[in-house]
């Protein structure tokens, strides 16, 4: 069963304006979410994070926001950069679970300059 | 701060084979995570070791095994290779639970 979903596969985005990554999740537990950023061949390299205790989190570029009720998350990247091409993994994690991430399937982004 | 060392980088197995494969964690790191990256099925959670016991294993068969030694270091390993064995395997390295995991370079396994 998928608990973590990225509904959108890719999404291209003009340089310089905003991008938005969604994700879904399903379990209930979850209380600790995290955004990764990842290139072909690699690993995944972590971004931010936000425990479901607050509702938004920001650094820098990068701002993740957390709708608890809806069982939701986004990530903003303000603004885009060509160098932001990349997959992202959204993932959770619940404190009963260990260190245990559960990750949605990624979604594209494309920056175009 | 050196990050999370994962060794080989490439690796090609031949069918029943086995294979053991290394990752050293962040100094200070007590937790180490193992995920298996395929097309098909995404980034998938094989098991976590914290403080030499396995604390959480996700849905692999008996083939797929690890242990971690009394310096954070960790091994998995691979028996009776398959080929859908052939994926990215993933170390990540966490201090404790429910905080962010650094992941390592990555493993590349080709079974052949």
């Amino acid at each position: 069963d998928q608990q973590v979903k990225q509904n959108s596969p890719s999404l291209s985005v003009q340089e310089g304006r905003i991008s938005i990554l969604n994700c879904d999740y399903t379990n209930s537990m979850f209380d600790y979410f995290l955004w990764y950023k990842k290139y072909p061949a690699e690993g995944p390299t972590f971004l931010i994070s936000i425990s479901s205790i607050k509702d938004k989190n920001e650094d820098g570029r990068f701002t993740v926001f957390l709708n608890k009720s809806a069982k939701h998350l986004s990530l903003h990247i303000v603004p885009s950069q060509p160098g932001d091409s990349a997959v992202y993994f959204c993932a959770a994690s619940a404190r009963e679970y260990g260190n245990k991430l559960v990750f949605g399937a990624g979604t594209i982004l494309r920056v175009k300059s | 701060k050196a990050g999370v060392t994962q060794t080989p980088r490439y690796l090609i197995k031949t069918r029943g084979q086995q294979v053991t494969l290394s990752c050293s964690p962040i100094s200070g790191h007590r937790s180490v995570s193992w995920y298996q990256q395929t097309p098909g099925q995404g980034l998938q959670f094989l098991f976590e070791y914290f403080s030499e016991t396995q604390r959480n294993k996700g849905n692999f068969p008996g083939r797929f095994s690890g242990r971690q030694f009394s310096n954070s270091r960790s091994e998995m390993n691979v028996s009776t290779l398959e080929l859908g064995d052939s994926a990215l395997y993933l170390c990540a390295s966490s201090s404790t639970g429910n905080t962010e995991a650094f992941f390592g370079q990555g493993t590349r396994l080709t079974v052949v």
